[in-house]
């Protein structure tokens, strides 16, 4: 079955650095999809990528979505402290939309240190 | 104000009851889900739903049951067949693409 992949499982950064986290997909991708999960609490939605090769930005971050639409990343510039949380893609079954399953990475933790 | 509720929010069971799980959504979603979370791990599914009076099984339905009987509500049941039921339950629904979480229930079987 389709697996996704994220890495790193742990990232540690200082206040200010940059931050990167990885999603790799075993299939081909409709679209894929970034959820933050702060500690203690419950994913929310962050963006969708739809199409290949796109590049998304949200103030410090920033999301692509790879040309084979089978990898993405999200990068953080200049971390916060309010960065710190769980970062999970997701990705609907090959063929489908996200009306039906959505298929999580297992996430990267990200602390940052103040 | 729209949105998911859950409750109870944590949940203490001794091993050998069936506990069951509130899920409630006023967003008109016709999409529903039920995950499982382990400490570090991402999110599994265990059912969903995308109407009233169907569901499918996700990829760990093993001991658990759900039933839609309306489509606001999408309670779970952890029955006692489930060999590991300490975890986060986290509720989702849909419309389009989008996930909307609960707050999530922490059950504890000991």
């Amino acid at each position: 079955g389709q697996q996704v992949m994220q890495i790193p499982q742990y990232q540690h950064v200082q206040e200010g650095e940059d931050f990167t986290t990885y999603c790799n997909s075993s299939t081909t991708l409709s679209n894929i999809q970034w959820y933050k999960q702060r500690p203690g609490g419950h994913p929310v939605f962050l963006i969708q990528l739809v199409k290949s090769g796109e590049v998304k930005k949200q103030k410090r971050l920033t999301f692509q979505f790879g040309e084979a639409k089978k990898n993405s990343s999200l990068h953080i510039t200049a971390t916060q402290t309010t960065d710190v949380g769980t970062y999970f893609c997701a990705g609907p079954p090959q063929g489908g939309t996200s009306y039906g399953k959505l298929t999580f990475g297992q996430g990267t933790i990200l602390t940052v240190h103040p | 104000d729209g949105g998911i509720t859950q409750s109870p929010k944590y949940l203490f069971r001794k091993e050998g009851q069936n506990v069951t799980l509130s899920c409630e959504q006023n967003l008109n979603h016709d999409a529903m889900y039920w995950y499982r979370q382990d400490p570090g791990q991402g999110l599994r599914l265990i059912y969903y739903s995308q109407i009233v009076n169907d569901f499918q099984k996700g990829d760990i339905a093993e001991g658990y049951s759900v039933s839609r009987e309306k489509k606001e509500s999408f309670p779970l049941t952890v029955t006692s067949a489930q060999k590991n039921p300490t975890a986060f339950y986290l509720c989702a629904s849909s419309r389009h693409d989008q996930q909307y979480f609960g707050p999530g229930t922490r059950l504890t079987v000991t």
